[in-house]
């Protein structure tokens, strides 16, 4: 069955540490988004990107960067890791760009910048 | 400006009742959709229903269904007969058709609910 799987799935860093967390889809979506859920503010929009070589900055995207080389990933690097950027982080795919279209979510990863 | 809005941090239920989820949304585009997701304890985020700006007729998902009053620009989600496996965090999210953040979803706080016995 197709998938999208996130790692690792917890993770533990120090402040200042460049830090990435993979993303792998097997749906073969052209659209792939990461997410950040943080306790009071629901999930806001980090990047995303609509094909090979496509990205685009979402909501909150100072210190967060993508790069998306093929179809199946898009792995998401935090430059430089601060206390701010712990959180949950969701990664998801989508097949196409109609209105009807949900999204598929990984499992998530916690992290936690110490 | 928060698009979505749901206003009830936390809900309550008693097993096999009834319970509506609030979710109001701002957008001026004539095109878009509402979604609701459902995020149990165990982390994991599960789609549940999907309402169009232009659907005619409220959506209905096996015990779940939409509440979409187009004026008010709500879209409540009502659970029937609840179940304590319904127990878990809600979102409603919204794509709009000519947001500058393309297809993403723009998502409420969400609402906490708790199913009782």
């Amino acid at each position: 069955d197709a998938e999208i799987t996130q790692s690792p799935r917890h993770k533990i860093t120090e402040t200042g540490r460049q830090v990435t967390l993979a993303c792998h889809q097997t749906w073969n979506h052209n659209n792939m988004f990461w997410y950040r859920q943080d306790l009071g503010h629901g999930l806001r929009l980090i990047h995303y990107s609509y094909g090979v070589q496509d990205t685009n900055k979402g909501e909150v995207s100072d210190g967060y960067s993508v790069s998306r080389s093929n179809t199946e990933d898009l792995p998401l690097t935090l430059e430089s890791a601060a206390s701010s950027q712990t959180s949950v982080y969701f990664c998801a795919s989508s097949e196409s760009t109609g209105e009807e279209e949900k999204l598929f979510f990984g499992s998530g990863t916690q992290l936690s910048v110490l | 400006a928060q698009k979505i809005t749901q206003t009830q941090p936390g809900m309550f239920v008693q097993e096999k009742e009834a319970v509506t989820l609030d979710c109001t949304y701002d957008t001026s585009d004539p095109s878009y959709g509402l979604f609701w997701y459902k995020q149990p304890s165990s982390g994991e985020m599960i789609f549940l229903i999907y309402q169009g700006s232009y659907d005619q007729q409220n959506a209905t998902e096996g015990r779940y269904s939409l509440n979409f009053q187009k004026a008010r620009k709500s879209a409540n989600l009502v659970i029937s007969a609840s179940q304590l496996g319904d127990s878990a965090m809600y979102f409603c999210a919204m794509r709009e058709g000519l947001s500058n953040s393309g297809y993403a979803l723009n998502f409420g706080k969400g609402t906490s609910l708790l199913v009782t016995p």
